[in-house]
């Protein structure tokens, strides 16, 4: 099945820094969403991009299907944006497979 | 809209009894998932549905693992004989058609002593 990566596995910011996160997958797709998980389990679902950019605010997304990788960018991250990030593919009828997750810790 | 419901939220149950989680998806939506969270294997799907039937259940680890759909607005897992290892959030989600986005309700927390 196809493989999701992510990097880093975990990331500590200082409160106003700007990072970003990656998501490589193996193979093509026909979806892919960003989620956060926050300190309490729930998911949410930060953006549906099966290609090209979205911003949302403070963070923004960027899939480039071609050579199988997205980005998720957060700029002048709160300590609010901890948590664990997850990106999630979907590949054919196959449902949502999800990477491990870049977990972030924003340190005021 | 409420998004998608699960309870309980925390269920704590001992070594061999039967257990229920239970969701209601969003409304309208077409496909339910069942996902497990856990340290050691993050987040696997265990059972999809689509249009109240099942799709694949090549995720339920064991037999002891069993998932229904009797209508649209309703599904249950149910793990019956439960066992330590069985530990874990389990996450009902939802979503429009196969590839749209998916909503996750806010997981269930089992723990099986």
């Amino acid at each position: 099945g196809i493989q999701v990566e992510q990097s880093p596995p975990d990331l500590i910011l200082q409160e106003g820094a700007n990072s970003t996160l990656r998501c490589n997958f193996s193979d093509s797709v026909n979806n892919l969403q960003w989620f956060h998980q926050n300190p309490w389990g729930q998911l949410i679902n930060l953006f549906y991009i099966p290609s090209g950019t979205k911003q949302n605010g403070r963070l923004s997304a960027t899939t480039v299907a071609t050579e199988r990788y997205s980005l998720l960018y957060i700029s002048s991250s709160q300590t609010t944006d901890s948590g664990v990030y997850f990106c999630a593919v979907e590949q054919g009828n196959t449902p949502l497979v999800f990477g491990k997750g870049t977990r972030l810790s924003v340190i005021a | 809209d409420a998004g998608v419901i699960q309870s309980p939220r925390h269920e704590v149950t001992e070594m061999g009894q039967e257990v229920t989680l239970r969701c209601k998806p969003i409304s309208g939506h077409d496909y339910l998932f069942w996902y497990r969270q856990t340290m050691m294997r993050g987040l696997e799907l265990l059972i999809y549905f689509n249009n109240n039937v099942p799709i694949d259940d090549s995720g339920m680890p064991e037999d002891r693992f069993s998932a229904k759909m009797p209508n649209a607005s309703f599904s249950t897992l149910k793990i019956q004989p439960s066992e330590p290892r069985d530990s874990a959030v389990y996450f009902c989600a939802s979503s429009l058609g196969a590839s749209f986005k998916a909503f996750f309700g806010q997981g269930t927390r089992l723990t099986v002593v």
